[in-house]
């Protein structure tokens, strides 16, 4: 069975400067990777996605992740935030022949400050 | 934005009474799936459905069951709720696009039970 760490439960960043995220997993195989952002009171909004390929993926809001299968690691990343990055963000990792289902973390909540 | 609904948004039911959520999508999606969050515990898998009458059990099935008679709705029944059960619940639905999957969440439904 697959899993995964968010090792930061919580993060504080200043505006503008960089962010990232980190997330560990555990999987016998090439997982499908996944980030998901979600604001106070709101659903989970998919930032990005990796299946195969390119190991570098860009995603919506100017977020990148890196898939590093020798550390079987895909951090978030993003070079500038701004007040509105402020949410909990959670990596999810699934199987091919899953159904589709996945395993999420525990989440990080990021708080930016001025 | 996925069109995926959950109703209600909002209950506050008593120990021991049925509780039935909704999830109904117009994406005609095959997959759907339904998730409680607690904090410190990210979104855990409580019940999916992989086709019309086709479910099975997540990671945290006990004392909820589903149904599925239609590719657009996933009924999730607390059978007697309890404390514990108090929790927001998302629902979310998936399909095979180019060989990998990704979820999109509703709203979420926030229950509390007294």
């Amino acid at each position: 069975a697959q899993s995964v760490t968010q090792p930061d439960i919580h993060i504080t960043v200043s505006e503008g400067a960089s962010l990232e995220l980190r997330c560990n997993y555990s999987y016998g195989a090439t997982p499908y990777l996944f980030w998901y952002v979600q604001s106070p009171g709101q659903g989970l909004q998919l930032l990005l996605k990796y299946f195969s390929g390119d190991t570098l993926v860009q995603g919506i809001k100017g977020f990148e992740a890196e898939f590093k299968r020798s550390q079987s690691s895909f951090n978030l990343r993003k070079p500038s935030v701004h007040w509105s990055d402020a949410a909990e963000y959670f990596c999810a990792v699934g199987a091919p022949d899953s159904w589709g289902k996945l395993q999420f973390g525990a989440g990080t909540q990021v708080v930016v400050t001025p | 934005d996925a069109g995926i609904t959950q109703s209600p948004r909002h209950k506050v039911t008593e120990t021991g009474t049925p509780v039935t959520l909704r999830c109904h999508q117009t994406e005609n999606h095959r997959y759907m799936y339904w998730y409680r969050q607690d904090p410190g515990h990210g979104l855990r898998l409580i019940h999916y459905s992989y086709g019309v009458k086709d479910t099975d059990k997540g990671e945290v099935s006990d004392g909820y069951s589903v149904s599925r008679s239609k590719t657009e709705d996933f009924l999730l029944t607390l059978e007697s709720a309890t404390s514990s059960q108090t929790s927001v619940y998302f629902c979310a639905i998936s399909d095979s696009l180019g060989g990998g999957y990704e979820q999109y969440f509703g709203p979420g439904t926030r229950l509390t039970v007294t």
